[in-house]
């Protein structure tokens, strides 16, 4: 099993629509949580850390569930600029790495 | 704003050459890492290090050394390239407190033939 696992995509959706992306992690000491945007051939960038009590900005809201070991990213009224992969991203406590799951890539189309 | 800076960006090397890819923060980040990203998956962790002087083997470290001898620079150095080794590097740098953001480079796409 890997150590972090997402919904395996892709996901085509229509402009305005809303998209929920989770990802699940197998280790329980695992501390920090993010969000990261990568675009074709680009490198990945933060789109948002998640907190233990959940976390909205703007259209996007991201949740985390200890008990259960998942997050989960929504993303509410689609822009088309909203068509990238997103990567579920998980940190241990010890020394910072981090481990990243594969990604789910998201369309949306006119 | 420099941020992380990779060279080079791109490279084709035969089997069995050698290179060094380059990276530079200039955010005074203790950590830095070196990931490869192979098509249609996430980023592997090959090695990674804390400060100075100090470096450790992430997930894929085979066929990679790296050294820290500033903080500022992190080269990732490929002996004995082989197939297997064509991906994307990045190289990323991030302070040393959990939670903190992790800036990435641009990425060295790397083929080797």
């Amino acid at each position: 099993r890997k150590e972090v696992e997402q919904d395996p995509g892709p996901f085509n959706v229509p402009e305005g629509a809303t998209v929920a992306f989770n990802c699940t992690y197998s280790n329980s000491a695992s501390q920090s949580f993010f969000w990261y945007r990568q675009d074709c051939r680009k490198e990945p960038k933060l789109l948002m850390s998640v907190y233990s009590s959940g976390n909205e900005d703007g259209r996007f809201t991201a949740q985390l569930n200890r008990a259960s070991q998942y997050i989960s990213l929504l993303i509410r009224d689609s822009k088309l600029s909203d068509s990238a992969t997103y990567l579920c991203v998980v940190r241990a406590t010890n020394a910072g790495k981090s481990t990243f799951g594969d990604g789910t890539t998201l369309t949306v189309k006119p | 704003n420099a941020g992380v800076t990779q060279t080079p960006k791109f490279r084709i090397l035969k089997i069995g050459q050698s290179m060094t890819l380059q990276c530079t923060q200039d955010m005074n980040h203790n950590y830095m890492y070196w990931y490869r990203q192979d098509p249609g998956m996430g980023l592997k962790l090959i090695y990674y290090s804390v400060g100075a002087g100090i470096t450790d083997k992430g997930e894929v470290p085979n066929g990679y050394n790296v050294s820290r001898s500033t903080t500022e620079d992190f080269p990732l150095r490929l002996e004995l390239a082989a197939p297997s080794q064509t991906s994307v590097y990045f190289c990323a740098s991030s302070y040393q407190e959990d939670g903190t953001e992790a800036f990435f480079g641009q990425g060295t796409r790397l083929t080797v033939v």
